[in-house]
């Protein structure tokens, strides 16, 4: 694909169900970033990788929040026991290499808990 | 802490007419900083880097390390530039940009 693909676009889910949000970076891509967005706000940093290390995760908000990118490509955000304050903009973004290249962001995934 | 704000949620301007958002960051040491924006129904894009010096659609941005300000300048707003634009930094060595809350452009005809 031409860009950053993130799936599904929108999920809605109910309260204490696990949600799982999928990310496929650009092709070639070492890092991978995920970002979450509430109305109103600009993207909060929530976990970094570079290939398949989990380099930064810094800005998870528990520990019912995890992310994985086992083969260094396709990465996955994943919420436990989701709460309704979970519900946000989720958006992942890669880059050839750290910030110093740009990164390209995908069209996110919007989660609803209800 | 690194923080960035920008003041303006929205800025309504003519065409044709100067363009400025704002953007003040904190941040104790040399960061990256960067304009963001997102077009209606498109993903969030680059728009420029302030290492880069370029202009983009028109639009610039200076570093004021003294005011800690990277202002977007346009001189002459047109209306494909209606958008949402954000402030960002990221430290000299870091992998995580902090983002402004935004401010929305629109340009009326």
């Amino acid at each position: 694909g031409a860009g950053v693909s993130q799936s599904p676009r929108y999920k809605v889910t109910k309260r204490g169900q696990d949600v799982a949000l999928r990310c496929d970076p650009i092709s070639g891509h070492v890092s991978l970033y995920w970002y979450r967005q509430a109305l109103g706000q600009g993207p909060e940093f929530l976990t970094y990788f570079n290939y398949e290390a989990q380099q930064d995760k810094s800005g998870l908000p528990n520990d019912r929040f995890s992310a994985e990118r086992p083969e260094g490509s396709i990465s996955t955000l994943t919420i436990q026991r989701t709460e309704q304050r979970d519900s946000a903009m989720y958006r992942c973004a890669s880059s050839l290499r750290d910030l110093k290249t740009e990164a390209f962001f995908g069209q996110g995934t919007r989660l609803t808990v209800v | 802490a690194q923080r960035v704000t920008q003041p303006e949620k929205l800025l309504s301007v003519f065409k044709g007419a100067p363009v400025e958002l704002k953007c003040n960051y904190s941040y104790s040491g040399s960061p990256e900083l960067f304009w963001y924006v997102q077009y209606s129904r498109q993903r969030l894009q680059l728009l420029l880097r302030h290492i880069s010096r370029e202009s983009i659609k028109g639009f610039t941005a200076d570093l004021n390390k003294g005011e800690t300000s990277f202002h977007l300048k346009k001189p002459f707003a047109q209306e494909e530039d209606s958008a949402m634009y954000y402030c960002a930094l990221t430290s000299e060595y870091g992998n995580k940009l902090v983002f402004g809350a935004g401010t929305i452009l629109r340009v009326k005809s």
